[in-house]
């Protein structure tokens, strides 16, 4: 099925460093979200965005929906170790299309 | 509030078999889809319902169906088990409509042998 070009597939972290993760789309999406996903559960919400242009935080997270709506980029500030985990986007065409398109994900590890 | 409940959490299945998973969304939300989760395809979509109706349905065979009830709480059922269909299986709800975050349940892992 169709996906969401999401990179990098997987980075290493150090405790206080910034993380950047991106998804490029080659079609247009009304709502860009991020989830993030631990081992053995569901993934979680963290941000929602809803219009083209828009930049949204939430604690030290914060997304911008591209202006071209094709794209979306996720910042991560000062990387605490509860960061690792699996980190998604999704977005959504709305109108009658109401399914979420799925990036492969983001995988955050700690640097050894 | 409780959030997306799916049961059960683990299931192992025999192929040839069928099973169906029960998912409870929040209270008040209307909209359930269904996502299947492996490590090669990542997430995929399987359907959504809306008041008992189902808006969506993603590219799964005809093995794959589901339904709601009036209380807005869904059941997916799989037939003819293939060992391809093990998986993690993950239901959203969300409040009202499309264009709004879904929120997930923790899944259920069903295993095919």
């Amino acid at each position: 099925g169709q996906q969401l070009n999401q990179s990098p597939q997987s980075m290493f972290i150090q405790e206080g460093e910034d993380v950047s993760m991106n998804c490029t789309s080659s079609s247009i999406f009304n709502t860009w979200l991020w989830y993030k996903q631990d081992p053995g559960e569901g993934p979680v919400l963290l941000i929602a965005l809803y219009k083209a242009g828009e930049l949204t935080s939430n604690g030290r997270l914060t997304a911008q929906f591209g202006i071209t709506r094709k794209d979306s980029f996720l910042n991560i500030s000062a990387s605490i170790p509860s960061d690792v985990g699996i980190y998604f986007c999704a977005g959504l065409r709305g109108g009658s299309q109401g399914n979420l398109i799925f990036g492969k994900g983001t995988k955050l590890s700690v640097k050894p | 509030k409780a959030g997306v409940t799916q049961t059960p959490r683990y299931l192992i299945k025999t192929r040839g078999q069928q099973v169906t998973l029960s998912c409870s969304p929040i209270s008040g939300h209307r909209s359930v889809s269904w996502y299947q989760q492996t490590p090669g395809q990542g997430l995929q979509f399987l359907f959504e319902y809306f008041s008992e109706t189902q808006r969506n349905k993603g590219n799964f065979p005809g093995r794959f169906s589901g339904r709601q009830f009036s209380n807005s709480r869904s059941e997916m059922n799989v037939s003819t088990l293939e060992l391809g269909d093990s998986a993690l299986y993950l239901c959203a709800s969300s409040l009202r409509d499309l264009n709004y975050g879904y929120t997930f349940g923790s899944g259920t892992r069903l295993t095919v042998v």
